[in-house]
């Protein structure tokens, strides 16, 4: 079975500095996607990053960007310019290339201080 | 395009009673998934429909069940309400048949009392 493991699970930044939260997973498979979804206090989850575990190339959203260290099975989020926005609940997750189930870390809260 | 809808977002029942959450996906997405967020266990996966069939399914009692219109829409029903299932149930809907990324509604908050 795969597991997530988000090993922080509270974090604070300055308004315009770079964070970097970080999750390892577990799994047997050689490909796979990796997601880093963001929860902010409406609770609504928002998808912020998708990895493809075939793909070498680190994904990269404006502001967020991921270090996808796969033999290390390491997916980590790097947010730059963090804003008072990004202050959320992070979880990193992990989806099976046939399958439709994600297995969710158990979050890191993430708070930007003005 | 409208995003993934859920109804009701709140509800409150008493143990016993049973309860059903309503979920309509983003148009043209054939896959919903059902997941139960809670303080002490995370998210957990529930279940999955695609094209009317469940495929998937997690370690949850058989009070937990659901189903899937031809419309894609999508219902969870739990029944015999205990209090540990207050929870925040969150749908999501995805577009490729498998292993891409999901769209999650609002969710519903359910109490039990």
């Amino acid at each position: 079975a795969q597991t997530v493991t988000q090993s922080q699970p509270e974090m604070s930044v300055q308004e315009a500095e770079t964070v970097t939260l970080s999750c390892t997973y577990d799994t047997s498979e050689n490909n796979y996607y990796l997601f880093w979804y963001k929860q902010p206090p409406s609770r609504q989850m928002i998808l912020v990053i998708r990895q493809e575990a075939y793909k070498q190339q680190n994904a990269t959203e404006n502001r967020f960007s991921v270090n996808f260290q796969k033999a290390a099975k390491s997916f980590s989020l790097k947010i730059s310019d963090s804003q008072l926005g990004d202050t959320a609940m992070y979880f990193c997750a992990f989806i099976r290339q046939y399958g439709n189930k994600l297995v969710f870390g158990a979050g890191t809260i993430l708070r930007v201080k003005s | 395009k409208a995003g993934v809808t859920q109804t009701p977002r709140y509800l409150i029942k008493t143990r016993g009673q049973q309860v059903t959450l309503s979920c309509s996906p983003i148009s043209g997405h054939r896959s919903v998934s059902w997941y139960q967020q809670t303080p002490g266990q995370g998210l957990q996966f529930l279940f999955e429909y695609f094209s009317e069939t469940q495929r998937n399914k997690g370690n949850f009692p058989g009070r937990f069940s659901g189903r899937q219109f031809s419309n894609s829409r999508s219902e969870m029903n739990v029944s015999t309400l205990e209090l540990g299932d207050s929870a925040l149930y969150l749908c999501a809907s995805s577009l490729a048949e498998q292993g891409r990324e999901q769209f999650f509604g609002p969710g519903t908050r359910l109490t039990v009392l």
